[in-house]
């Protein structure tokens, strides 16, 4: 058990379909990312909120939208997708500031796009 | 971040130690050296990490050689649930953005334990 849990773990859509990713951590950390990893690639930063407010979006594409309404809580809005976009896609979570800077992954979503 | 340079793939006899290297010849005074794995199908786990002097955990050790050009991370009694791709991140322990930064991954290093 990491703290940190997705949901839902797979999931298969089709190309106008509009999904949401979702993310919850329980380790009262005010940090949360969201990666991309592809297969035989390097996982890829997309989305960094700090404190609720987005602080860093590494040039993703519109179609996808994320949100943090809390600290806790972390989504990932999908429309519109491409297959190109079937990926494992992972949530992070990280104190502010901490002197470790550890991140705490979760399990991630196995999304495949038809 | 600085770069770093792993090898693709390892091999390991379960129970001996594991010895990844990671050569970071760009890091800068303020950067600390990290290690992650990913066991298939989960998410990266941090394992330890580093600045200038060796770091050990009840995970693994870390050392740095003095001029923190490179690195080698140390499973000491590797098991078959190490099996996993490790990744050797450098990267500066001040923030931008808030007070978060992200990770910028590798490919890393596919360490395979043998029974």
């Amino acid at each position: 058990e990491t703290g940190v849990t997705q949901t839902p773990r797979h999931l298969v859509m089709g190309m106008t379909n509009k999904k949401s990713l979702k993310c919850e951590q329980h380790l009262g950390h005010n940090a949360m990312y969201w990666y991309k990893q592809s297969a035989k690639k390097p996982l890829e930063l997309m989305f960094v909120y700090s404190l609720e407010e987005r602080v860093e979006n590494n040039s993703v594409p519109s179609r996808f939208s994320p949100e943090c309404p809390n600290s806790s809580h972390l989504f990932l809005h999908l429309h519109t997708l491409q297959p190109e976009d079937s990926a494992l896609y992972l949530c992070a979570s990280s104190p502010l500031r901490s002197s470790y800077n550890e991140q705490f992954f979760g399990p991630g979503t196995r999304l495949t796009v038809l | 971040d600085a770069k770093t340079t792993q090898p693709p793939s390892m091999d390991c006899a379960e129970g001996r130690a594991a010895n990844l290297p990671c050569n970071h010849s760009t890091i800068s005074g303020n950067e600390y050296v990290y290690w992650y794995r990913q066991i298939h199908s989960q998410g990266p786990q941090y394992i330890i990490h580093g600045l200038k002097n060796n770091e050990t955990n009840e995970m693994a050790s870390l050392i740095i050689t003095e001029d923190r050009k490179s690195s080698t991370l140390i499973l000491p009694h590797a098991t078959l649930r190490d099996t996993a791709v490790y990744y050797c991140i450098v990267r500066p322990l001040i923030y931008s953005g808030g007070g978060a930064d992200g990770l910028t991954f590798g490919k890393g290093t596919h360490l395979i334990i043998q029974p």
